[in-house]
């Protein structure tokens, strides 16, 4: 399995203001994911991010809200944008198992409060 | 006993019980299954997975009871200790299909010493 990080861990915004949370993988692969928790619930989708194409957005999701940047094989940001109470939630960042491995790992979530 | 919370189902159980933590899936073209479990402050951890070709595979304590008649899917953890007090996930996808798994609602499990 993969080894991935995340920074920053937790984090306190005031409305209005963006964020950029980053993903750091210790092998390279093709796929990375950005998921929210939101307290108490299952983790959602957010989009998929392919080295060298923009990242494909789930529904109720948009590149205005949440940039993705993801200039190589190992490291992908996502940016929650102008932020207000309701985006106070825990995002995850995910990679896909290796060759045919169709698991996928995640990091520890990045904690973020919008107050 | 097991309880329907605000958000998660809940499961306490007492250390050294076997847990048994249910699941039901929705897409009966599902044919790969993934257990997670979250600890607090931390992102899910993979535990097990089992593929449609099985009905039963083993693992360190734990057990994955697949019965695709009624779509069913359970975790079986034995001998549970204060370390398994997590939230439980279940996924479900088609191998070889989409990358993305659906993830079912979560359980958490409380082991009182």
């Amino acid at each position: 399995s993969a080894v991935i990080s995340q920074k920053p861990s937790r984090d306190i915004c005031q409305r209005g203001t963006s964020l950029t949370i980053q993903c750091q993988v210790d092998s390279q692969v093709t796929m990375m994911f950005w998921y929210r928790q939101q307290p108490g619930q299952s983790l959602t989708l957010i989009a998929t991010a392919n080295q060298g194409s923009e990242a494909t957005y789930e529904s109720g999701f948009v590149i205005d809200k949440f940039p993705i940047s993801r200039p190589n094989l190992t490291f992908s940001t996502l940016t929650v944008s102008n932020m207000s109470p309701e985006d106070s939630s825990i995002y995850l960042c995910s990679v896909k198992g290796q060759g045919r491995q169709e698991t996928q790992y995640f990091g520890p979530g990045t904690r973020l409060l919008v107050l | 006993g097991e309880s329907v919370g605000l958000h998660l189902p809940t499961l306490s159980v007492q250390e050294g019980d076997n847990s048994i933590i249910n699941c039901a899936y929705s897409n009966s073209a599902s044919d790969y299954f993934i257990w997670y479990k979250q600890e607090s402050g931390k992102g899910p951890q993979f535990i097990i997975d089992i593929r449609s070709n099985m009905d039963k595979r083993q693992g360190q304590r734990v057990t994955v009871l697949l019965n695709k008649t009624v779509k069913h899917l359970s975790l079986q953890i034995a001998a549970t200790q204060p370390g398994d007090s997590a939230v439980y996930f279940c996924a479900e996808k088609v191998w070889g299909g989409s990358y993305i798994p659906t993830f079912g609602r979560g359980t958490s499990l409380i082991v009182h010493p």
